[in-house]
C-alpha cells in the first residue's frame, strides 16, 4: 500500500539549474497537490490538480511548472533555480468523493536545497 | 479569504502534562477541521477531524471539538509522552474553496521531556 511516492527524498541544485520533482499516487485519486513548507510558516499551495489535464495555481506559483497526464502523476518542474525556492516540498491527494470532509494524504517530502 | 491561526510556539512539556494548542480559523459557512502531525523526518498524517459544528474529534489520545461560535478547534492532550514530540498542524477545508484544497496554520513545535 504505497499511497503518495515522492522522488527524490533530498536534492541539491545549483542556482539556475533545472529540475522535476516526482509525485505517484496509486489511490485512484482525482485531486493533487503540491505544497512547499518553510521553517515556521506552515504550508503554502503551489499548484493543484482536480483531474487528468486539469491544473491550476496555488498561492505561490511563480518559478514553478506542473503537468497532470494521468491520474497517478502529478510532476512539479522547476526551472531556474533560486535560493528562495529552498524548502521541503510535499505532494499530497485526496479523492473525489466525499472530498469536503475528506483528509489529503501526504508524501515524505522532497528537501530541495538551491545553493 | 479561508485563514488558519495557530498559538505562537515552540512549546515544551514535561511528560505526563496537559497539552493544549490552539486554534482558530476563518472561513465562509461550515469548512472541514483537520489536526495533522509531522514526527521528525517525516510527512504529514492525519491526527483527526471533524466535518460539522460541536463533532469531537479524537485519536491516540488527543481530542478537538469544533467550535463554531469561537471559530476555534483546540487540540487537547490529558497525558503527553515522549513520543508524542512533532509539529501539530491546524488546517481547514473551506466549502467554497476551489479545488478543495486544506489551508493550513503555521504549526506548533512541541517538544516532551522525560
Amino acid at each position: 500500500n504505497a499511497g503518495v511516492t515522492q522522488t527524490p527524498k533530498f536534492r541539491i541544485l545549483k542556482i539556475g539549474q533545472s529540475m522535476t520533482l516526482q509525485c505517484a499516487q496509486d489511490m485512484n485519486h482525482n485531486y493533487m497537490y503540491w505544497y512547499r513548507q518553510d521553517p515556521g510558516m506552515g504550508l503554502k499551495l503551489i499548484y493543484y490538480s482536480v483531474g487528468a489535464g486539469i491544473t491550476d495555481k496555488g498561492e505561490v506559483p511563480n518559478g514553478y511548472n506542473v503537468s497532470r497526464s494521468t491520474t497517478e502523476d502529478f510532476p512539479l518542474r522547476l526551472e531556474l533555480a533560486a535560493p528562495s525556492q529552498t524548502s521541503v516540498y510535499f505532494c499530497a491527494s485526496s479523492p473525489r468523493e466525499g472530498v469536503w470532509n475528506t483528509e489529503a494524504f501526504f508524501g515524505q517530502g522532497t528537501r530541495l536545497t538551491v545553493v | 479569504g479561508d485563514s488558519v491561526t495557530q498559538m505562537e510556539g515552540p512549546v515544551t512539556l514535561s511528560e505526563e502534562a496537559f497539552l493544549t494548542i490552539n486554534c482558530t480559523y476563518t472561513a465562509t459557512g461550515y469548512p472541514s477541521l483537520f489536526w495533522y502531525v509531522q514526527y521528525p523526518g517525516e510527512g504529514l498524517q492525519l491526527l483527526l477531524k471533524a466535518t460539522k459544528a460541536d463533532d469531537k474529534g479524537s485519536n491516540k489520545g488527543f481530542e478537538a471539538t469544533y467550535r463554531k461560535e469561537t471559530t476555534s478547534f483546540h487540540l487537547e492532550k490529558g497525558s503527553v509522552q515522549v513520543s508524542d514530540s512533532a509539529v501539530y498542524f491546524c488546517a481547514l477545508k473551506g466549502i467554497e474553496t476551489s479545488g478543495s484544497r486544506l489551508t493550513f496554520g503555521e504549526g506548533t513545535q512541541l517538544t516532551v521531556n522525560p
